[in-house]
Protein backbone atom coordinates (compact mmCIF):
# COMPACT_ATOMS: atom_id res chain seq x y z
CA UNK A 1 0.00 0.00 0.00
CA UNK A 2 1.06 3.62 -1.14
CA UNK A 3 1.78 5.45 2.28
CA UNK A 4 1.88 9.20 0.42
CA UNK A 5 0.69 9.73 -2.79
CA UNK A 6 1.00 12.39 -5.42
CA UNK A 7 -0.99 13.17 -8.51
CA UNK A 8 0.33 13.83 -11.42
CA UNK A 9 3.95 12.11 -11.38
CA UNK A 10 4.90 14.71 -14.33
CA UNK A 11 3.10 18.20 -15.07
CA UNK A 12 4.00 20.00 -18.28
CA UNK A 13 2.38 23.44 -18.91
CA UNK A 14 2.74 27.40 -20.15
CA UNK A 15 3.78 29.94 -17.98
CA UNK A 16 0.53 32.36 -16.57
CA UNK A 17 -1.30 29.14 -15.86
CA UNK A 18 -3.08 27.89 -12.56
CA UNK A 19 -2.36 24.31 -11.85
CA UNK A 20 -3.06 21.73 -8.88
CA UNK A 21 -0.71 19.07 -7.04
CA UNK A 22 -2.53 16.78 -5.13
CA UNK A 23 -1.08 14.81 -1.91
CA UNK A 24 -2.92 11.68 0.36
CA UNK A 25 -1.14 9.88 3.16
CA UNK A 26 -2.43 6.70 4.47
CA UNK A 27 -0.21 6.30 7.58
CA UNK A 28 -2.87 8.46 9.91
CA UNK A 29 -0.21 11.21 10.38
CA UNK A 30 -1.05 14.40 12.00
CA UNK A 31 1.68 16.64 9.83
CA UNK A 32 2.54 16.98 6.45
CA UNK A 33 4.90 18.88 4.17
CA UNK A 34 5.09 20.59 0.78
CA UNK A 35 8.83 20.48 -0.19
CA UNK A 36 10.25 21.88 -3.57
CA UNK A 37 13.77 20.02 -5.00
CA UNK A 38 15.21 22.50 -7.41
CA UNK A 39 17.41 21.05 -10.35
CA UNK A 40 20.65 20.74 -8.03
CA UNK A 41 18.48 18.53 -5.85
CA UNK A 42 18.87 21.37 -3.19
CA UNK A 43 15.55 20.66 -0.94
CA UNK A 44 13.50 23.74 0.50
CA UNK A 45 10.46 23.17 3.02
CA UNK A 46 7.46 25.29 1.52
CA UNK A 47 4.85 24.65 3.94
CA UNK A 48 3.44 22.60 6.70
CA UNK A 49 0.22 21.70 8.40
CA UNK A 50 -0.61 20.49 11.62
CA UNK A 51 -4.38 19.16 11.93
CA UNK A 52 -5.25 21.27 8.89
CA UNK A 53 -3.71 24.21 10.34
CA UNK A 54 -0.78 25.77 8.72
CA UNK A 55 2.29 26.38 11.02
CA UNK A 56 5.07 26.71 8.92
CA UNK A 57 4.89 29.37 5.80
CA UNK A 58 8.55 29.65 4.53
CA UNK A 59 8.91 32.65 2.09
CA UNK A 60 7.46 31.38 -0.91
CA UNK A 61 5.25 33.41 -3.06
CA UNK A 62 1.72 33.94 -2.39
CA UNK A 63 1.23 32.50 -5.84
CA UNK A 64 1.04 29.07 -4.23
CA UNK A 65 -1.34 28.31 -2.15
CA UNK A 66 -1.63 24.91 0.02
CA UNK A 67 -5.13 23.37 1.21
CA UNK A 68 -5.80 20.51 3.30
CA UNK A 69 -9.73 19.11 3.05
CA UNK A 70 -8.87 16.86 6.16
CA UNK A 71 -5.48 15.44 7.92
CA UNK A 72 -4.88 13.06 5.20
CA UNK A 73 -5.22 15.53 1.87
CA UNK A 74 -2.47 18.64 1.61
CA UNK A 75 -3.03 20.15 -1.45
CA UNK A 76 -0.60 22.61 -3.37
CA UNK A 77 -2.00 25.28 -6.10
CA UNK A 78 -0.08 27.48 -7.89
CA UNK A 79 -1.53 30.31 -9.96
CA UNK A 80 0.51 32.41 -12.52
CA UNK A 81 2.62 29.92 -13.09
CA UNK A 82 6.78 31.18 -13.64
CA UNK A 83 9.41 29.73 -15.14
CA UNK A 84 11.11 29.24 -12.15
CA UNK A 85 8.41 27.45 -10.67
CA UNK A 86 9.57 24.32 -12.38
CA UNK A 87 11.02 21.95 -10.20
CA UNK A 88 10.48 18.49 -8.77
CA UNK A 89 7.36 19.41 -5.52
CA UNK A 90 7.42 16.78 -2.67
CA UNK A 91 4.76 16.02 -0.56
CA UNK A 92 5.55 14.42 3.16
CA UNK A 93 3.50 13.66 6.45
CA UNK A 94 5.36 12.68 9.72
CA UNK A 95 3.94 12.06 13.25
CA UNK A 96 6.52 11.52 16.00
CA UNK A 97 10.46 12.28 16.38
CA UNK A 98 9.84 14.48 12.56
CA UNK A 99 10.88 11.15 10.62
CA UNK A 100 8.93 12.35 7.61
CA UNK A 101 7.82 9.99 4.66
CA UNK A 102 8.11 10.83 1.28
CA UNK A 103 5.62 10.98 -2.01
CA UNK A 104 7.27 10.23 -5.15
CA UNK A 105 7.42 13.69 -6.17
CA UNK A 106 5.80 16.29 -8.81
CA UNK A 107 7.87 17.18 -11.36
CA UNK A 108 6.60 20.35 -12.38
CA UNK A 109 7.80 21.64 -16.12
CA UNK A 110 6.83 25.03 -16.63
CA UNK A 111 7.46 26.30 -20.49
CA UNK B 1 20.00 30.03 12.79
CA UNK B 2 20.21 25.99 11.81
CA UNK B 3 22.09 25.16 9.07
CA UNK B 4 22.96 21.84 7.56
CA UNK B 5 26.41 21.87 5.71
CA UNK B 6 27.49 18.59 3.78
CA UNK B 7 30.31 17.79 1.40
CA UNK B 8 30.15 18.71 -1.84
CA UNK B 9 29.86 15.73 -4.11
CA UNK B 10 29.42 14.35 -6.74
CA UNK B 11 31.23 10.93 -5.37
CA UNK B 12 32.34 8.43 -7.50
CA UNK B 13 33.74 4.71 -5.59
CA UNK B 14 34.70 1.29 -6.83
CA UNK B 15 32.28 -1.70 -5.62
CA UNK B 16 33.34 -2.80 -2.06
CA UNK B 17 35.26 0.64 -1.46
CA UNK B 18 34.71 2.70 2.31
CA UNK B 19 32.28 5.48 2.31
CA UNK B 20 32.47 8.34 3.98
CA UNK B 21 30.45 11.44 3.85
CA UNK B 22 30.83 14.48 6.22
CA UNK B 23 28.03 16.54 8.07
CA UNK B 24 27.92 18.93 10.11
CA UNK B 25 25.40 21.06 11.63
CA UNK B 26 24.72 24.44 13.87
CA UNK B 27 21.75 24.40 15.85
CA UNK B 28 20.19 25.72 18.82
CA UNK B 29 19.37 23.37 21.47
CA UNK B 30 19.07 19.44 20.96
CA UNK B 31 18.31 18.44 17.47
CA UNK B 32 17.35 15.09 15.86
CA UNK B 33 19.87 13.94 13.32
CA UNK B 34 18.63 12.49 9.94
CA UNK B 35 20.46 10.70 6.81
CA UNK B 36 17.85 10.47 3.68
CA UNK B 37 18.51 8.66 0.47
CA UNK B 38 17.09 9.58 -2.75
CA UNK B 39 17.59 6.83 -5.34
CA UNK B 40 17.19 8.16 -9.25
CA UNK B 41 13.43 9.07 -10.15
CA UNK B 42 12.26 8.44 -6.23
CA UNK B 43 11.32 10.36 -3.57
CA UNK B 44 13.58 10.45 -0.21
CA UNK B 45 13.76 7.57 2.07
CA UNK B 46 14.99 7.63 5.81
CA UNK B 47 17.86 5.93 6.12
CA UNK B 48 18.72 6.17 9.30
CA UNK B 49 18.42 8.37 12.67
CA UNK B 50 19.85 9.78 15.99
CA UNK B 51 18.24 11.54 18.57
CA UNK B 52 20.42 12.31 21.03
CA UNK B 53 24.24 12.60 21.67
CA UNK B 54 26.86 9.52 20.95
CA UNK B 55 23.53 7.84 19.76
CA UNK B 56 24.61 5.52 16.34
CA UNK B 57 22.32 5.31 13.70
CA UNK B 58 22.30 2.14 11.38
CA UNK B 59 20.59 0.68 8.73
CA UNK B 60 21.25 -1.33 5.51
CA UNK B 61 25.34 -1.26 6.56
CA UNK B 62 25.17 2.35 6.71
CA UNK B 63 26.47 3.67 10.14
CA UNK B 64 26.44 7.30 11.32
CA UNK B 65 27.10 8.60 15.13
CA UNK B 66 25.63 12.09 16.97
CA UNK B 67 28.67 13.96 17.52
CA UNK B 68 27.87 16.71 19.46
CA UNK B 69 31.26 17.65 20.83
CA UNK B 70 32.08 18.50 16.81
CA UNK B 71 28.80 18.61 15.49
CA UNK B 72 28.91 16.30 13.20
CA UNK B 73 27.05 13.54 11.25
CA UNK B 74 28.97 11.76 9.27
CA UNK B 75 27.81 8.85 7.37
CA UNK B 76 29.64 5.36 6.91
CA UNK B 77 29.64 2.14 4.72
CA UNK B 78 32.52 0.09 4.83
CA UNK B 79 32.10 -1.45 1.22
CA UNK B 80 29.36 -0.09 -1.16
CA UNK B 81 27.65 -1.67 -3.83
CA UNK B 82 26.45 -0.37 -7.33
CA UNK B 83 22.75 -0.41 -5.72
CA UNK B 84 23.97 2.39 -3.10
CA UNK B 85 24.04 5.09 -6.19
CA UNK B 86 22.04 7.65 -5.17
CA UNK B 87 21.29 11.02 -3.14
CA UNK B 88 21.99 11.64 0.04
CA UNK B 89 21.18 14.43 2.46
CA UNK B 90 21.68 15.16 6.15
CA UNK B 91 18.96 16.81 8.03
CA UNK B 92 18.21 18.21 11.38
CA UNK B 93 14.93 18.15 13.61
CA UNK B 94 15.27 21.34 15.99
CA UNK B 95 11.88 20.29 17.55
CA UNK B 96 10.58 17.27 19.51
CA UNK B 97 7.08 15.80 17.78
CA UNK B 98 5.52 16.46 14.60
CA UNK B 99 5.31 20.20 14.91
CA UNK B 100 8.91 20.31 13.89
CA UNK B 101 10.53 21.42 10.89
CA UNK B 102 13.59 19.36 9.23
CA UNK B 103 16.90 21.37 7.37
CA UNK B 104 18.65 19.74 4.80
CA UNK B 105 21.50 19.73 3.60
CA UNK B 106 21.94 20.24 -0.22
CA UNK B 107 23.00 16.60 -0.97
CA UNK B 108 26.00 14.06 -1.50
CA UNK B 109 25.70 12.45 -5.05
CA UNK B 110 27.18 9.19 -4.71
CA UNK B 111 28.13 7.19 -7.55
CA UNK B 112 29.29 3.56 -7.22
CA UNK B 113 31.40 1.61 -9.74
CA UNK B 114 31.17 -1.95 -10.79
Amino acid sequence: DTAVSQTPKYLVTQMGNDKSIKCEQNLGHDTMYWYKQDSKKFLKIMFSYNNKELIINETVPNRFSPKSPDKAHLNLHINSLELGDSAVYFCASSQVDNEQFFGPGTRLTVL
Amino acid sequence: GNSVTQMEGPVTLSEEAFLTINCTYTATGYPSLFWYVQYPGEGLQLLLKATKADDKGSNKGFEATYRKETTSFHLEKGSVQVSDSAVYFCALSDQWGSQGNLIFGKGTKLSVKP
